[in-house]
């Protein structure tokens, strides 16, 4: 059950996009189709983004897009918004009733 | 409105015990499988624990197995986790989540288990 390995920052300007990546194995991330992304800010709850790859929960805006290929996953916020700042992680399915998390990236907007 | 509350949480010595709750309010907790993660003091989100809907299945991370207990009580619409043996590097804030498909999508707003002599 080793973590799934994000870049630990990203940052872009204010409507530009930026893509964070989440690489783990054929165990996990390119084993199932269920990779959720989380966006949680200082002292609160995590935030479900994205799950099943790509599928976007009710209220989430559509700049917000996740995609896969392989073991690695990407999420792409697109049109960045100064609310955007905050704590990214990734987490997979990785085997029977089984789970791990990314490790994190901390997005800043310029 | 959908609300997850957690509940239990303190300090605690080495080699101890504590028992968390999660209260679910909004919806049946019948209807999801259940989570417990937790967050470390400045560190990331790790999964800890699965229970399915009847609590006939649980799985837990392996730095917790055989210590951990989670269960629910689907009458109460309550979800427990028994942390028993504990060690410093339990310190954490721990959270309670309901699975969407294998993602979380509700959570509680956390609770800080801190293990220290």
């Amino acid at each position: 059950q080793s973590a799934l390995t994000q870049p630990p920052s990203a940052s872009g300007s204010p409507g530009q996009s930026v893509t964070i990546s989440c690489t783990g194995t054929s165990s996990d991330v390119g084993g199932y189709n269920y990779v959720s992304w989380y966006h949680q800010e200082p002292g609160k709850a995590p935030k479900l983004m994205i799950y099943e790859v790509s599928k976007r929960p009710s209220g989430v805006p559509d700049r917000f897009s996740g995609s896969k290929s392989g073991n690695t996953a990407s999420l792409t916020v697109s049109g960045l918004q100064a609310e955007d700042e905050g704590d990214y992680y990734c987490a997979s399915k990785a085997g029977s009733r089984l789970w791990v998390f990314g490790g994190g990236t901390k997005l800043t907007v310029l | 409105e959908v609300q997850l509350v957690e509940s239990g949480g303190g300090s605690v010595q080495p080699g101890g015990s504590l028992r968390l709750s999660c209260a679910a309010s909004g919806f049946s907790l019948r209807t999801k499988w259940m989570h417990w993660v937790r967050q470390a003091p400045g560190k990331g989100l790790v999964w800890v624990s699965y229970i399915n809907n009847d609590g006939t299945v649980t799985t837990y991370a392996d730095s917790v197995k055989g210590r951990f207990t989670m269960s629910r009580d689907n009458v109460k619409n309550t979800l427990y986790l028994q942390m028993n043996s504990l060690r410093a590097e339990d310190t954490a804030v721990y959270f309670c989540a309901s699975d969407l498909n294998c993602g979380f999508d509700y959570w509680g707003q956390g609770i800080l288990v801190t293990v220290s002599s």
